[in-house]
């Protein structure tokens, strides 16, 4: 059974650096694409960051240049690394591979 | 970046059929795109009711179907029930472009 479990989540403030963890069992995180999503409170869901199996990375616009997405194939995980975070960053962030496995998501709120 | 257009909202009256489509501004959806289709309750995280333009997996009742048609991406809805009132995403999956949600499709069981 394919599982996903995001953790790093926090509260911080603007300008601070926060990274995400993807944990994964039933599959290896290089055997597949995994992206990273986000759910703004009330909103639609965006996609942050991809890292392709063959290690292409693609981010969306509002991100690029501050997020970065990697992986750990000793740890089977997936790894989001945010700095200089925003308000407009506040949002409930997924983890998901292809063949359309989420976790439950993990929270992060940037306000000071 | 490209932008994919859903419909906002739908209603469909319990047991009957509805589609929902998925248009991507880069031109016509194809099966070279991988389109997916999630669906989300309310407080509820996403889960993936079609990948791949047309596989179902385990969890996702027989009623829903995924398809190509006239350029776009469709989801079928056969036989509503009530449990099905939730907001449908669709997305779509690019080589050398940000891979992009659609803005979601608000359906309702009435």
């Amino acid at each position: 059974e394919v599982q996903l479990v995001e953790s790093g989540g926090d509260l911080i403030q603007p300008g601070g650096s926060l990274r995400l963890s993807c944990a994964l069992s039933g599959v290896t995180v290089s055997g597949v694409h995994m992206t990273w999503v986000r759910q703004a409170p009330g909103k639609g869901l965006e996609c942050v960051a991809t890292l392709q199996t063959f290690s292409k990375t693609l981010y969306t616009d509002s991100v690029r240049g501050r997020f970065t997405i990697s992986r750990d194939t000793s740890k089977n995980t997936l790894y989001l690394q945010m700095n200089s975070l925003r308000v407009e960053d506040t949002a409930v962030y997924y983890c998901m591979s292809s063949g359309g496995y989420w976790g439950r998501g993990t929270p992060v709120t940037v306000s000071s | 970046q490209v932008v994919v257009t859903q419909e906002p909202s739908l209603t469909v009256s319990p047991g009957e059929t509805v589609t929902l489509t998925c248009d991507s501004s880069a031109g016509d959806v194809t099966s070279d795109q991988y389109p997916y289709w999630f669906q989300q309750r309310p407080g509820q995280a996403p889960r993936t009711l079609i990948y791949d333009t047309t596989i179902r997996h385990s969890w996702t009742p027989a009623r829903f179907s995924g398809s190509l048609l006239g350029g776009k991406a469709a989801l079928t809805l056969s036989g509503a029930q009530p449990e099905d009132e939730a907001d449908y995403y669709c997305f779509l999956v690019y080589s050398d472009a940000p891979w992009v949600f659609g803005g979601g499709t608000s359906l309702t069981v009435l």
